[in-house]
């Protein structure tokens, strides 16, 4: 059963252009979602979180939308970068209870310069 | 260090030995989880341990892995007589409390059985 889904296995961008990741959910208890993002042979770093009390946070050039009704977020990176090449995974929890963090299958991203 | 330390960074290992990976966590971090990643493969969620609470196991894959988090701190994930398909990175990472905040992965531990 996977709760959370991220249909798209890559996605290619050109430099300066937005990218648009997207993710998918079917847990209406999930009410905490971040975003991952990962180096070959590094482990994931965090990027940026969303609470479901908010449907949008900003942080430089990362923004991270949230449409609870379509159990449905996004990431939107602008201007992509080539630095920015890499995969990455959204996530979601419930806050309260401890509950673990799932991961969605991720998106390998691709910026052309 | 600062971060979540893990050890060994990578290991080569027969099929059918058994093998311990070792996870330092950040220091107060009370949460402690490990994920997997196969080749090609999303992260797998292995096993949870939230401070004296029961560990959530729900995620091993069978019942040679097993896990160990001793004082609270740093933890060992075991997995007995290992197969070819165990052949993945294996994640640690920790909060500071119940999810709901940010998680820290460590570097991994690249395991690979021949």
């Amino acid at each position: 059963d996977q709760q959370v889904k991220q249909n798209s296995p890559s996605l290619s961008v050109q430099e300066g252009r937005i990218s648009i990741l997207n993710c998918d959910y079917t847990n209406s208890m999930f009410d905490y979602f971040l975003w991952y993002k990962k180096y070959p042979a590094e482990g994931p770093t965090f990027l940026i979180s969303i609470s479901s009390i908010k449907d949008k946070n900003e942080d430089g050039r990362f923004t991270v939308f949230l449409n609870k009704s379509a159990k449905h977020l996004s990431l939107h990176i602008v201007p992509s970068q080539p630095g920015d090449s890499a995969v990455y995974f959204c996530a979601a929890s419930r806050i309260q209870g401890a509950q673990k963090l799932v991961f969605g299958q991720g998106t390998r991203l691709t910026i052309n310069p | 260090g600062a971060g979540v330390s893990q050890s060994p960074s990578n290991k080569v290992t027969e099929k059918g030995k058994d093998v311990e990976l070792r996870c330092d966590p950040i220091s107060g971090h009370t949460a402690l989880y490990w994920y997997r990643q196969s080749l090609g493969q999303g992260l797998e969620f292995l096993i949870y341990f939230q401070g004296n609470s029961a560990p959530d196991k729900s995620g091993l894959p069978s019942d040679r892995f097993s896990a160990e988090r001793t004082g609270g701190s740093v933890s060992t994930l075991t997995i007995q007589r290992t197969q070819q398909e165990d052949s993945a990175v294996y994640l640690c990472a920790s909060s500071p409390g119940p999810t709901g905040n940010t998680i820290y992965f460590g570097e991994g531990s690249w395991l690979t059985v021949v």
